[in-house]
Parts: C-alpha cells; structure tokens; sequence
C-alpha cells in the first residue's frame, strides 16, 4: 500500500530558476511531513519539515507548502543551483504513531547549469 | 561528531543463507529505525527499537528481525534470504522516539544472488 505517492520520477530545471517538487498522500492520519535530499551513495538528508497545523514552511531557498485537503504537499526550491541535483524522498507520519515513517518513491532532480 | 555509521558497505549471499547487518547511531540517539530501499522506490520501514524495545513494525516477513544493544547500537538479521532481500538497508538514529529528525547512515548494499 503506497500511502506517500511521489508521481514524477524526475525533473529537470535549468540554474536560477524555480523547482517544484510534489507528494501526495491517501492517509488522512498523517499529520507531519518531512523532505529528504539523496545523492548518491549516501543515506537521505533531511531536509525540512512541516507540521499539518501549518500550510507553509520556509528556510532559505527551500519552502514546503502543505494542502491538508487535497492531501497534498510540494517542496520548492528557488533559485535552484546544480548542486542541488539530487533524489529527493517526500515522507510522513502520523504523531500518535511516530514510529513509523511512509517514504515516497522519489523524484530525481537535475539543475542545468 | 561522527554520523550514523553502517557494516558492512556492500554485501554478497547467496539465497538461503544468513546476513546480519550493523548499525551505531549518533552519540547520544537512543532510537534506531531500519529501512529497506530497493532500486526505484523510498525507504520502507522495517523496525523501530528505543530503548532497545521494539517500538514499531513494518510489514515484513518473520525472516527479518533485529535488536538493540546497551550502547544503543543495533543488528538486523535476516534469515533464509531470497533474492528479492537485495536492496539497500538504512539505519536511521533518532534522539528519541518522536518526530525528532531521523539521520540516515550510508546504507549497506546487499546483493542475494
């Protein structure tokens, strides 16, 4: 049952400009996401986070925007920079059972310089 | 302060056998979660240990077990591999058991052939 949806295995977006990366998710208990950054050869960073009480989270060029009713969430990054290249993971989880944490498939992300 | 540290970095077995993996958590991370990830898709959660109790299960066969230690390092075992056990294995530390950030070690890369 794939409960965090990560539908574009990649995306390319040329230096300077914006990126746009999207999740969905079916399960209306989850209540905190988070995005993590993966090169190669590396476990995932995290990257940030966001809580269902909030719409909007923002930390320096990355900023993840959360639509709680079309169970929805989307992590931008501007202006986007080559060494940003890499597999970004949406993931979630419900607080009432935060040991259990439901990855997205991935996008790969490529910054053309 | 050294990160989450994984043994071995690769691994070869043949279907069958036995492959216990290793994991040492941040200094002072008293939870160890473990992933699987296999080529193409997001980590999926296995295990949870805290306060080495299990706290959280994903769903994964009986073949699959794992432990924490005193010094809050932890194993996985995995018994009778089949050759859809080849994937790449995350240790993940954590603080605590909340929604505290989850660092991620480098992964062991296991190959069953």
């Amino acid at each position: 049952d794939q409960q965090v949806k990560q539908n574009s295995p990649s995306l390319s977006v040329q230096e300077g400009r914006i990126s746009i990366l999207n999740c969905d998710y079916t399960n209306s208990m989850f209540d905190y996401f988070l995005w993590y950054k993966k090169y190669p050869a590396e476990g995932p960073t995290f990257l940030i986070s966001i809580s269902s009480i909030k719409d909007k989270n923002e930390d320096g060029r990355f900023t993840v925007f959360l639509n709680k009713s079309a169970k929805h969430l989307s992590l931008h990054i501007v202006p986007s920079q080559p060494g940003d290249s890499a597999v970004y993971f949406c993931a979630a989880m419900s607080l009432y059972n935060f040991n259990k944490f439901y990855f997205g498939s991935g996008t790969k992300l490529n910054v053309k310089p | 302060d050294a990160g989450v540290t994984q043994s071995p970095t690769h691994l070869i077995k043949t279907r069958g056998q036995h492959v216990t993996l290793r994991c040492s958590p941040i200094s002072g991370h008293k939870s160890v979660s473990w992933y699987q990830q296999v080529l193409g898709q997001g980590p999926q959660f296995i295990f949870q240990y805290y306060e080495k109790e299990e706290r959280g299960r994903g769903n994964f066969p009986d073949r699959f077990s794992a432990r924490q230690f005193p010094n809050y390092s932890s194993e996985l075992n995995v018994n009778a591999l089949l050759l859809g056990d080849s994937a790449l294995y995350l240790c993940a530390s954590q603080r605590g058991r909340s929604s505290d950030t989850q660092y991620f070690g480098p992964g062991t890369r296991l190959t069953v052939l």
